[in-house]
């Protein structure tokens, strides 16, 4: 079975740009969270997806937005990029809200 | 919120040493996960655990799941060099489904 896909793996950016940051679940998988790591706030929740519903949100601000399609994939999107954004952005893959999570290797985004 | 308390923040042993390291909630938990991050990877999930009391092992590794089910411990047995990683615990709160993790405990292990 293949493991959970992230593209792409790195990304340089600007201030003021955005960016848009794709997972691929596993297969079967309906729920998709999304993370970001940071040396200074560790893994802080972002959002989760689950049949194309977002039902649960972490507390980051609005820029942070993201969707998941009927074919499961997700993408997660960063408006207005701040230097403070740099991070690994890991999705994370599960059966359903309950299940154990699978992670993805992630995106490493830099900003400059 | 509910928050986890990772200890120790980093171990530096001998090779074939054991390594015990936890991580407690003030609120009660339903499910405990560990995992291991490799620089530049994602998490890898170690262990699982539902039940209060449970006690899983995975090779050299051995979790607990607390009977207050406030906590949680993970150890390995005789370790070596490729168990060098961050090992983070996560958990899910008997009221929401969002995962909450640990800071992470840093180990080295020196050969």
């Amino acid at each position: 079975k293949a493991g959970v896909t992230q593209t792409p793996r790195y990304l340089i950016k600007t201030r003021g740009q955005q960016v848009t940051l794709s997972c691929s679940p596993i297969s079967g998988h309906r729920s998709v969270s999304w993370y970001q790591q940071t040396p200074g706030q560790g893994l802080q929740f972002l959002f989760e997806y689950f049949s194309e519903t977002q039902r649960n949100k972490g507390n980051f601000p609005g820029r942070f937005s993201g969707r998941q399609f009927s074919n499961s994939r997700s993408e997660m999107n960063v408006s207005t990029l701040e230097l403070g954004d740099s991070a690994l952005y890991l999705c994370a893959s599960h059966a359903d809200v309950y299940n154990e999570q699978f992670f993805g290797p992630g995106t490493r985004l830099t900003v400059l | 919120g509910q928050q986890l308390n990772q200890s120790p923040q980093s171990m530096f042993i001998q090779e074939g040493e054991d390594v015990s390291m936890n991580c407690t909630s003030s609120s009660i938990f339903n499910t405990w996960l560990w995992y291991k991050q490799d620089p530049g990877e994602g998490p890898v999930l170690l262990i699982a655990l539902y039940k209060a009391g449970e006690l899983t092992s995975n090779g050299r590794l051995t979790a607990q799941f607390g009977i207050t089910r406030k906590d949680s411990f993970l150890n390995i047995s005789a370790s070596i060099p490729s168990d060098v990683g961050i090992y983070f615990c996560a958990g899910r709160g008997e009221y929401g489904n969002k995962l909450v993790f640990g800071a992470g405990t840093i180990l080295r292990v020196k050969s």
